[in-house]
């Protein structure tokens, strides 16, 4: 059973541009959550989705930020037109019931240049 | 004042010393867990704990619901185990839906 999936594990962009980040969760994990860590500070929620549904994207920047968890594939964070304050590292966790043990990725470091 | 507080934030020792990193919060929770990050590197979930004590080879973890408190120790420590440690709680209540509120992490390193 693999572990979390991130990718890319690094990412470039230049500022405008779009940035995707997918994460697969573990096989039979429907709950998916997404963290963002910026430079020198700590983690922070971003949103967490089930499949097909956003629960709770409280902690989503309103404006260029959105999620997604479609019945098939990977969850898909994207951040439209990029600027340099988005550069960060971005983990993705999954666990198979609420309040339940949460595994992470290995998280994408996103850098706009 | 952060939801979640840690102490101490850097923290260095010789190999095989003793470790205790502490966690308070101010909120009432359905779990803590403890999480390691190395520079760079992903997130591996240590512990995930709602009462008592768990132990997992040279790591302990210690929680006290009712002063709303955990450690982590390591016991003889060893310099792969330098990294940070971070607490992250799963606040209580019907719309916290598992989201992990993070402390600031504590930065170890042991030295040989």
């Amino acid at each position: 059973n693999a572990g979390v999936m991130q990718n890319p594990r690094h990412l470039v962009r230049r500022r405008g541009q779009e940035a995707r980040l997918r994460c697969s969760p573990m096989k039979g994990h429907s709950h998916v959550y997404w963290y963002r860590q910026l430079p020198e500070e700590g983690l922070k929620f971003m949103v967490y989705l089930q499949k097909e549904n956003i629960i709770d994207e409280s902690g989503m920047p309103k404006e260029r930020f959105s999620a997604e968890f479609p019945k098939e594939g990977p969850s898909i964070l994207r951040i439209q037109q990029v600027v340099r304050g988005d550069s960060a590292a971005y983990f993705c966790a999954s666990s198979p019931l609420l309040n339940t043990e949460a595994f992470f990725g290995q998280g994408t470091r996103l850098t706009v240049v | 004042k952060n939801e979640v507080e840690q102490s101490p934030q850097n923290l260095t020792a010789q190999e095989g010393e003793f470790i205790t990193i502490n966690c308070s919060y101010s909120v009432g929770i359905s779990a803590l867990h403890w999480l390691q990050q190395h520079p760079g590197g992903g997130i591996v979930s240590l512990f995930m704990l709602s009462s008592g004590k768990k132990k997992h080879g040279r790591l302990i973890a210690t929680i006290n619901i009712q002063e709303k408190h955990s450690s982590l120790h390591i016991t003889a420590s060893h310099p792969r185990d330098s990294a940070v440690y971070i607490c992250a709680v799963i606040n209580a209540g019907g719309t916290s839906y598992g989201k992990l509120t993070f402390g600031q992490g504590t930065i170890l390193t042991v030295h040989p």
